[in-house]
């Protein structure tokens, strides 16, 4: 069972435009959703994250958008760049006990910023 | 740079051999996560480590098994290695009271 599902799988986007990615998730006892960046070769790197009770954070050029009701969030990156190009991965963590950092990813989507 | 570090880079192994990869924690970290993620997939959750003592699974069979040191170093030993097991394996260390976890460079693992 896909617990968080992202779209779309594949993104080409012009430099100097808008890049967004969509995830959607189902269980409710989600309660952090960070957004990673993967270079190939590389370990994932955290870019930014939000939690449910906060609808929208911005860091630099990069935008959470998140909707609770609609169990939906999504990744803005404003004036992309070529070095942009990367996978990224939304994920989401369940709430649990002291210590628990169970992270759910999506598959990934695989960005290129075309000059 | 994470300050999480993995050894080795790569390795082979064929299969039915037993695999041991190793993961040394960002200073002052007290968790540690393993993830699998094969080509063209998002990690998948293996384990995760809290002061030495498992603290949660995935769905990964018991011959997949870790261990977490005094110095949040850790291990993740695999045994009677399957096709299907290779893959990036990934950690990742965080503090307990926070839900930020740091990503180490991975091993890639394949299974002849």
């Amino acid at each position: 069972q896909q617990q968080v599902k992202q779209s779309p799988q594949s993104l080409i986007v012009q430099k100097g435009g808008i890049s967004i990615i969509n995830c959607a998730y189902e269980n409710t006892a989600f309660d952090y959703f960070p957004w990673y960046q993967q270079f190939p070769g590389k370990g994932p790197a955290l870019l930014i994250a939000i939690r449910p009770d906060v609808s929208e954070k911005k860091e630099g050029r990069f935008t959470i958008s998140f909707n609770k009701s609609a169990k939906q969030f999504s990744l803005h990156i404003m004036d992309s760049q070529p070095g942009d190009s990367a996978t990224y991965f939304c994920a989401a963590k369940r709430a649990a006990g002291a210590g628990s950092y169970q992270l759910t990813f999506g598959k990934g989507t695989k960005l290129s910023v075309i000059p | 740079e994470t300050g999480v570090t993995q050894s080795p880079t790569h390795l082979i192994k064929t299969r039915g051999q037993q695999v041991t990869l190793r993961c040394s924690s960002q200073s002052g970290h007290n968790t540690v996560s393993w993830y699998q993620q094969a080509l063209g997939q998002g990690p998948q959750f293996i384990f995760q480590y809290y002061r030495e003592e498992e603290n949660g699974r995935g769905n990964f069979p018991p011959r997949f098994s870790g261990l977490q040191f005094p110095n949040y170093s850790s291990e993740l030993n695999v045994n009677a290695l399957e096709l299907d097991d290779s893959a990036l394996y990934l950690c990742a260390s965080g503090k307990g009271d926070t839900d930020t976890q740091y990503f180490g460079p991975g091993t890639r693992l394949t299974v002849l």
